[in-house]
């Protein structure tokens, strides 16, 4: 199985809404990804977790806060978003980071602020 | 700064065509990773290479890594609508680095 799953699959939130963002995974890989991807670009990397840990912030705004409660969940949190931070945000695991290079992508959640 | 560049950004074929798709890197990457996107859904793991020279083959698609591991190319022969999508590849510096730089991306469009 090399599923990951994302809830919601669309989300539209207006800029003073708290939501949230999960992910799941069942594979027992022990490192995960959060991802931004804004339209006919690349994904942008925003958050890393080894082992329940943070152990990568790349830069990210605060309105952001990701969250590991166990081996298999992944959160990000969101308030107070703008309108820019409309995009596809994707979820990934790997292995470890170790063999973060091979990283399995969830279907992600189409975020829109208003 | 933008490491990996793909060519040819976009492409446009008849069903039936063999095409090729390149990706390429002044700098050195220890694994590079091909992904397939479809509008609306996350980046699918295709292949992944790590050792300069190697060619894989996935049915109809093939792969091949650089003798200097800096480039890669993805090769599909008699492509069907089914490939029709966002082709990243995407490299890794380094084993135990779990930061992937992606290439700009190549939009597929195979047409019936």
């Amino acid at each position: 199985d090399t599923e990951v799953t994302q809830t919601p699959k669309h989300l539209v939130m207006g800029m003073t809404n708290k939501k949230s963002l999960k992910c799941e995974q069942h594979m027992g890989h022990r490192a995960m990804y959060w991802y931004k991807q804004k339209a006919k670009k690349p994904p942008e990397l925003m958050f890393v977790y080894s082992y329940e840990k943070l152990s990568i912030n790349e830069s990210v705004p605060s309105r952001f806060s990701p969250e590991c409660p166990n081996s298999s969940l992944l959160n990000l949190h969101l308030h107070a978003l703008q309108p820019e931070d409309s995009a596809l945000y994707l979820c990934a695991s790997s292995q470890d980071r170790r063999r973060g290079y091979e990283q399995y992508f969830g279907p992600g959640t189409r975020l829109t602020v208003t | 700064t933008q490491l990996l560049e793909q060519s040819p950004q976009f492409l446009s074929i008849q069903e039936g065509e063999n095409l090729t798709v390149y990706c390429n890197s002044s700098s050195v990457f220890s694994s590079l990773q091909w992904y397939r996107q479809e509008p609306g859904e996350g980046p699918v793991l295709l292949v992944t290479v790590v050792t300069g020279g190697e060619v894989k083959k996935l049915k109809r698609l093939t792969f091949q890594f650089g003798d200097a591991r800096k480039d890669s190319s993805l090769h599909i022969t008699a492509a069907q609508p089914g490939d029709t999508g966002l082709y990243l590849c995407a490299g890794a510096k380094t084993f135990g680095n779990e930061k992937l730089t992606f290439g700009t991306g190549t939009r597929l469009t195979i047409i019936p």
